[in-house]
């Protein structure tokens, strides 16, 4: 079937520090990869998605590359905020059956002190 | 615009009230979607509706009645819940092509208290 399995944290940081959160997939086809920041409190948001292998995600100035060899789609960020302390779920996206579904990983809990 | 929005926020309940969640889009999806979402977990399908018919339900208990009155409003009706119940309900919605690229949008969520 198909999974996605992401480092669980909780990471804490230090402000400026350099964030990556692994996140690798398991998938029978070719799946579009998306990661999503849920905020305390909130709903799940869109950081960013990659749809094909080598394509770049980015937003807020968070990336992610598709790496079909290493079946991978790590997030980084260059240098953290505390305003980026949030939960961060990596998912995958199949066409054809069960294309409406989501399959997420568990999370994972970013903490950044100044 | 990706606004999905959502309505109540928090909601308590009674295990024997009747309560109904609203979820609403502007964006001219076709598809709609409740979740469930426990504490530190991430979020549980349970509906999916298509062109406001019932695409996928995922072995929902029957206290749980989603209903899609137009391609903009999608409910969730909820009679004689129990305490395990109690979650961050959230509903998203979509593009309906059946596409691994369609990207779903996420509202604010209802947060569920039952006593």
């Amino acid at each position: 079937g198909n999974s996605v399995t992401q480092m669980e944290g909780p990471v804490t940081l230090s402000e400026e520090a350099f964030l990556t959160i692994n996140c690798t997939y398991t998938a029978t086809g070719y799946p579009s990869l998306f990661w999503y920041v849920q905020y305390p409190g909130e709903g799940l948001q869109l950081l960013l998605k990659a749809t094909k292998a080598d394509d770049k995600g980015s937003n807020k100035g968070f990336e992610a590359t598709y790496r079909k060899e290493t079946t991978s789609f790590h997030l980084e960020k260059g240098s953290v905020q505390v305003s980026d302390s949030a939960v961060y779920f990596c998912a995958l996206s199949l066409s054809g059956a069960g294309s409406y579904q989501l399959t997420f990983g568990k999370g994972t809990k970013l903490s950044v002190i100044p | 615009d990706t606004e999905v929005t959502q309505t109540p926020k928090h909601l308590v309940m009674g295990m024997t009230n009747k309560k109904s969640l609203k979820c609403e889009q502007h964006m001219g999806h076709r598809a709609m979607y409740w979740y469930k979402q426990k504490a530190k977990k991430p979020p549980e399908l349970m509906f999916v509706y298509s062109y406001e018919k019932l695409s996928i339900n995922e072995s929902v208990p029957s206290r749980f009645s989603p209903e899609c009155p137009n391609s903009s409003l999608l409910n969730l009706h909820l009679h004689a819940l129990q305490p395990e119940d109690s979650a961050l309900y959230l509903c998203a919605s979509s593009q309906s092509r059946g596409l691994s690229t369609d990207t779903q949008y996420f509202g604010p969520g209802t947060r569920l208290t039952v006593l």
